[in-house]
C-alpha cells in the first residue's frame, strides 16, 4: 500500500528559530514530491521535487528529495508568525496522476 | 495561470437533501480533476478522480451512489452529495491538471455542514 509519512505531527517554535519538517514515503509508482503550505483553506503551492540532491529554494524556505533514502525535507529559516501553517508532503504516482498526501505537520510559531 | 474556482465556497443543508459542488479550470483545459475531502485537523483524502467524457474512478470506501461525480467538459466537475447526512460534513477540495502540467491545481475548496 502506498504511504506517505509525515514528522513532527505538530510544532511550536518561537520567531527567528529554523525548522527541519520530515517526510517519508513508499509508493510503487514514484513520479515527484511536493510541498503544500495550508492555512484555513486549500493547499497552496511550495515546491515541486523530481531528482534527489537538488535543493529548491524559495525565499526562507528551501526543499531537498533523497530518492535513494525515499524521504524530503522542507525548511524554514528565520521563522515568523506568519509560516503559522499546516504544511503538506504529496507523492504523485506516475501513470494515474494521482497524489497520496501525509498526515501533515502543524506549525506554530510565536511572537 | 492555472486557476481553479469552487463554488460554492460554503454551504449549509438539511440532512436529506442533495448539495452540487461546482470545480472549474478557469484559464486552462483540465483533462483530469480529483476530488478530496479533509476532515478538521487530517489530511486530504482522494475521493475520486474523473476524465472528461469518462465515468469516475473512485477510491477504496467511497461510495459512488452517494457522492456523484460528473466531468461533462474539460473545465467543469461537479461533485454532488446525494442526500447529505451530518456525517458528510466535511471540506471539499477539488484540484485539476491539464495536458502537459506538471502538477494538479487546487481549488479554494467548499466547507459543507449538514444539520
Amino acid at each position: 500500500e502506498d504511504k506517505v509519512v509525515q514528522s513532527p505531527l505538530s510544532l511550536v517554535v518561537h520567531e527567528g528559530d529554523t525548522v527541519t519538517l520530515n517526510c517519508s514515503y513508499e509508493v510503487t509508482n514514484f513520479r515527484s514530491l511536493l510541498w503544500y503550505k495550508q492555512e484555513k483553506k486549500a493547499p497552496t503551492f511550495l515546491f515541486m521535487l523530481t531528482s534527489s540532491g537538488i535543493e529548491k529554494k524559495s525565499g526562507r524556505l528551501s526543499s531537498i528529495l533523497d530518492k535513494k533514502e525515499l524521504f524530503s525535507i522542507l525548511n524554514i529559516t528565520a521563522t515568523q508568525t506568519g509560516d503559522s501553517a499546516v504544511y503538506l508532503c504529496a507523492v504523485d504516482l506516475s501513470g494515474t496522476y494521482k497524489y497520496i498526501f501525509g498526515t501533515g505537520t502543524r506549525l506554530k510559531v510565536l511572537a | 495561470g492555472a486557476v481553479v474556482s469552487q463554488h460554492p465556497s460554503r454551504v449549509i443543508c438539511k440532512s436529506g437533501t442533495s448539495v452540487k459542488i461546482e470545480c472549474r479550470s478557469l484559464d486552462f483545459q483540465a483533462t483530469t480533476m480529483f476530488w478530496y475531502r479533509q476532515f478538521p485537523k487530517k489530511s486530504l483524502m482522494l475521493m475520486a478522480t474523473s476524465n472528461e467524457g469518462s465515468k469516475a474512478t473512485y477510491e477504496q470506501g467511497v461510495e459512488k451512489d452517494k457522492f456523484l461525480i460528473n466531468h461533462a467538459s474539460l473545465t467543469l466537475s461537479t461533485l454532488t452529495v446525494t442526500s447529505a447526512h451530518p456525517e458528510d460534513s466535511s471540506f471539499y477540495i477539488c484540484s485539476a491538471r491539464g495536458e502537459g502540467r506538471e502538477t494538479q491545481y487546487f481549488g479554494p475548496g467548499t466547507r459543507l455542514l449538514v444539520l
